[in-house]
């Protein structure tokens, strides 16, 4: 089946601090994978993605790469800002068939920056 | 970029009531709509996919005569929940794919059923 998994948080770092999150996933076909974020409050804005094996997402000083080989799409950011506090979400899209379109949602990672 | 509206973006309601939830693409024709549940610290669940002009399909465990959801055009999809409980408080969001098959999200919908 079709299933992400982050690292749980919450993550609490200084300002300027390099981040990681870490993100695996499990798929059938050829998934797109994705990074949401989650402001308080609000609903999900995409942060990157990527649609291939080796494609690098980045968006807004974060960077993801899609390595097919540990089927993995971690998010990193070299030096975070009390503006990047929020919710993170890892996801997948499997294009095909029924489940065309459909996303599946890591639990999310609760990052908070102090300054 | 595309936009999606929520309508309301709160609502409390009183337990037995029914409440409508509207998702609008703004500027953009959606043939699918998803609708999702978030709880408290934990990630989004599908409820159910909505595509226009026919039933929505609903995910395993989501009564669909509790949460009727209606996508009468391309730009519109409501979700009702009909004879709300305490239990069905939580933090409503849609999403809209477009064409090209992007999803964007509405900003959500807090309930509270009292």
């Amino acid at each position: 089946g079709n299933s992400v998994t982050q690292m749980e948080g919450p993550v609490t770092l200084s300002e300027e601090a390099f981040l990681t999150i870490n993100c695996t996933y499990t798929a059938t076909g050829y998934p797109s994978l994705f990074w949401y974020v989650q402001y308080p409050g609000e609903g999900l804005q995409l942060l990157l993605k990527a649609t291939k094996a080796d494609d690098k997402g980045s968006n807004k000083g974060f960077e993801a790469t899609y390595r097919k080989e540990t089927t993995s799409f971690h998010l990193e950011k070299g030096s975070v800002q009390v503006s990047d506090s929020a919710v993170y979400f890892c996801a997948l899209s499997v294009d095909r068939g029924s489940t065309l379109g459909r996303l599946y949602f890591g639990r999310g990672t609760q990052l908070t920056v102090w300054p | 970029g595309a936009v999606v509206s929520q309508h309301p973006s709160r609502v409390i309601c009183k337990s037995g009531t029914s409440v409508k939830i509207e998702c609008r693409s703004l500027d953009f024709q959606a043939t699918t709509m998803f609708w999702y549940r978030q709880f408290p610290k934990k990630s989004l669940m599908l409820m159910a996919t909505s595509n226009e002009g026919s039933k929505a399909t609903y995910e395993q465990g989501v009564e669909k005569d509790k949460f009727l959801i209606n996508h009468a055009s391309l730009t519109l999809s409501t979700l009702t929940v009909t004879s709300a409980h305490p239990e069905d408080s939580s933090f409503y969001i849609c999403s809209a794919r477009d064409r090209i098959n992007e999803q964007y999200f509405g900003p959500g919908t807090r309930l509270t059923v009292t």
